[in-house]
């Protein structure tokens, strides 16, 4: 399995809703990703998981919160979202020591209301 | 900190030629490594080509090539015999140390549009 999946792939909230996001990978790898992407913009990292401990957070706003319950599964908890928080939300894993196993979800489309 | 640099927004190609998209960057690492990732209209992220500082020769996979020139801090991805499923956002990306850990910084992205 050499596939980093996300789920849902299209997401529509309100303000004053909670939501999460799901990630998983069964490539063994030990590191994963979150990153935000605007519209015609790269990709932004988030935050970063190593060995399943929160290793990099950029700064992030509170309403969005990681958690990683194993090494296969990345979860991103969504709570009193702005709309200029829609995006594409991309999940990645890559080997502990980077080389290059990155290997990037197909994203959750999330749009504010 | 590192920085990537793509100056081509956007890029126009027919069909069956060759494209080269440009990617210079800045580092102070001796070693680091460079990546080209493609991103069709659906938004997932795809491998294409990965350049280590270290390695001998110019990285290669299939259709893709990495001019890489180290004194000139460019790795530029060349992309031969277009075809109309290369049209995507290309971005070239540079592993970054942080506390220990490692990511992904990404240039600002070109379009490639290959006409028929």
């Amino acid at each position: 399995d050499t596939e980093v999946t996300q789920t849902p792939k299209h997401l529509v909230m309100g303000m004053t809703n909670k939501k999460s996001l799901k990630c998983e990978q069964h490539m063994g790898h030990r590191a994963m990703y979150w990153y935000k992407q605007k519209a015609k913009k790269p990709p932004e990292l988030m935050f970063v998981y190593s060995y399943e401990k929160l290793s990099i957070n950029e700064s992030v706003p509170s309403r969005f919160s990681p958690e990683c319950p194993n090494s296969s599964l990345l979860n991103l908890h969504l709570h009193a979202l702005q709309p200029e928080d829609s995006a594409l939300y991309l999940c990645a894993s890559s080997q502990r020591t980077g080389y290059y196993g990155y290997t990037f979800g197909s994203g959750t489309r999330l749009t504010v209301v | 900190a590192q920085k990537i640099t793509q100056t081509q927004p956007g890029m126009f190609v027919q069909e069956k030629e060759a494209v080269t998209l440009d990617c210079t960057y800045d580092t102070s690492d001796p070693s680091y490594g460079l990546f080209w990732y493609k991103q069709p209209s659906s938004g997932e992220m795809i491998f294409l080509i990965y350049q280590g500082s270290y390695d001998q020769q110019n990285a290669t996979e299939g259709r893709y090539s990495l001019n890489f020139q180290k004194a000139r801090k460019s790795a530029n991805l060349v992309i031969s015999a277009s075809q109309l499923g290369d049209s995507a956002m290309y971005f070239c990306a540079m592993k970054e140390l942080q506390g220990g850990s490692e990511k992904l910084v990404f240039g600002k992205g070109t379009k490639l549009t290959v006409n028929p």
